[in-house]
Parts: C-alpha cells; sequence; structure tokens
C-alpha cells in the first residue's frame, strides 16, 4: 500500500458526461501528479499541483482540469467525455517538489467511456 | 526534449535466469532514475532507483546500473520468479519535478 488514495475505483459514464477523480496524497506530501495510461500505453504525464499551486503541464486536455485543496487532496475533472478518454488515470504524490524525491502511486481509477 | 527510450517492449526469460531492461535517456543534466513494477490492475510500484552520483546499486536480485556518459541506465534481475512477471517502467527526472516514463517492458517469467 502506496498511502496514495484514489476514488472511485471504477466509473463506467457515457460520452459528453463530465466526472470528478479523486486524489489523496500520502499523509505529509504536498506533490500530486496525475498521469493517464490507455490500455498497452505508458504513462503520460497530465499535471502536478504542490501545496495548492498548479506547478507543471503535460499533455492535459483543455476538457480537463485539476485542483488541489487546501488539505492537500486532488481531483481531477473530465468533461465532454469521448470514448478515447477511456483509461486509468493515476495519482501519485510525494514529499515536496525537488527532482529525485520518490513518488509513490496510488492504485488508479479506470474509466470507461460508452 | 524530454525522451525515454525503453527496450525491448516485451522479454520472457526462464525461471532462474536473469532479465535486462535497458533505458536511455536525452539531457545529460538528469539525476534521478527510477524503476517501477506494475502487476496488472495496479498501479506502478517502486522497487529500485538510483541517482546521478552512483554508478550502480543493487537490492537483493534486483540491480541498476547507469552510464551516464552513455545516457543509458539498464535494470537486472537475476534469479527470476514468477511474481517478477509484470510490465517495468523506467523513468527519468530531467532535473524538472515530474517523471518522464519509458514505454514499459511487459516481462514474463516461463516455469
Amino acid at each position: 500500500d502506496s498511502g496514495v488514495t484514489q476514488t472511485p475505483k471504477h466509473l463506467i459514464t457515457a460520452t459528453g458526461q463530465r466526472v470528478t477523480l479523486r486524489c489523496s496524497p500520502r499523509s505529509g506530501d504536498l506533490s500530486v501528479y496525475w498521469y493517464q495510461q490507455s490500455l498497452d500505453q505508458g504513462l503520460q504525464f497530465l499535471i502536478q499541483y504542490y501545496n495548492g499551486e498548479e506547478r507543471a503541464k503535460g499533455n492535459i486536455l483543455e476538457r480537463f482540469s485539476a485542483q488541489q485543496f487546501p488539505d492537500l487532496h486532488s481531483e481531477l475533472n473530465l468533461s465532454s467525455l469521448e470514448l478515447g478518454d477511456s483509461a486509468l488515470y493515476f495519482c501519485a504524490s510525494s514529499v515536496d517538489r525537488r527532482a529525485g524525491n520518490t513518488i509513490y502511486f496510488g492504485e488508479g481509477s479506470w474509466l470507461t467511456v460508452v | 526534449g524530454e525522451n525515454v527510450e525503453q527496450h525491448p517492449s516485451t522479454l520472457s526469460v526462464q525461471e532462474g535466469d536473469s532479465a535486462v531492461i535497458k533505458c536511455t535517456y536525452s539531457d545529460s543534466a538528469s539525476n534521478y532514475f527510477p524503476w517501477y513494477k506494475q502487476e496488472l490492475g495496479k498501479g506502478p510500484q517502486l522497487i529500485i532507483d538510483i541517482r546521478s552520483n552512483v554508478g550502480e546499486k543493487k537490492d537483493q536480485r534486483i540491480a541498476v546500473t547507469l552510464n551516464k556518459t552513455a545516457k543509458h541506465f539498464s535494470l537486472h534481475i537475476t534469479e527470476t520468479q514468477p511474481e517478477d512477471s509484470a510490465v517495468y517502467f523506467c523513468a527519468v527526472h530531467f532535473g524538472n519535478e515530474k517523471l518522464t516514463f519509458g514505454t514499459g517492458t511487459r516481462l514474463t517469467i516461463i516455469p
């Protein structure tokens, strides 16, 4: 158990809908990262937050947004969903924002868009 | 750019034999190189990492070697066991705060 908690574990929704994925980082971790993993694909970086502020953006679509709250949990919002958004979405956390800190991953949220 | 190439994409080895997975990266300023293991339906789990000030690190049956001059690092698993079957990802910190991952290697241990 990495200590990173993600909910929901599984989600099925229809095209055009909006969903919110939730992440609680490890206790004491200030940085939160979101990654997307499509079927048989690698891990694509979406976005990073540190202590409530956005730090880096990767290949995140404009239909997607995220935020980190004062209690350090984070949410990834996916809107106007398309079939191609079906993927495993991972949240990860690290103690701070320095390069070289261990990044721990949650178990992921499986999103299926039908 | 921030590129990480990982080879091979699939690897099958007989139980008890060794497995080697190699990654190359683009930025010589990179200084942190972790390896993650991902089992089916689970999140990636850190199994070993190495920093740029050392050339090799070992943890029981797992070792990582780093060649900064050639910009490549490798994962070595010795005495492989069925539970080593998984997808393995290398990753690199390119001086910023996020990890860039390789494309993964599906390792199958044949009993």
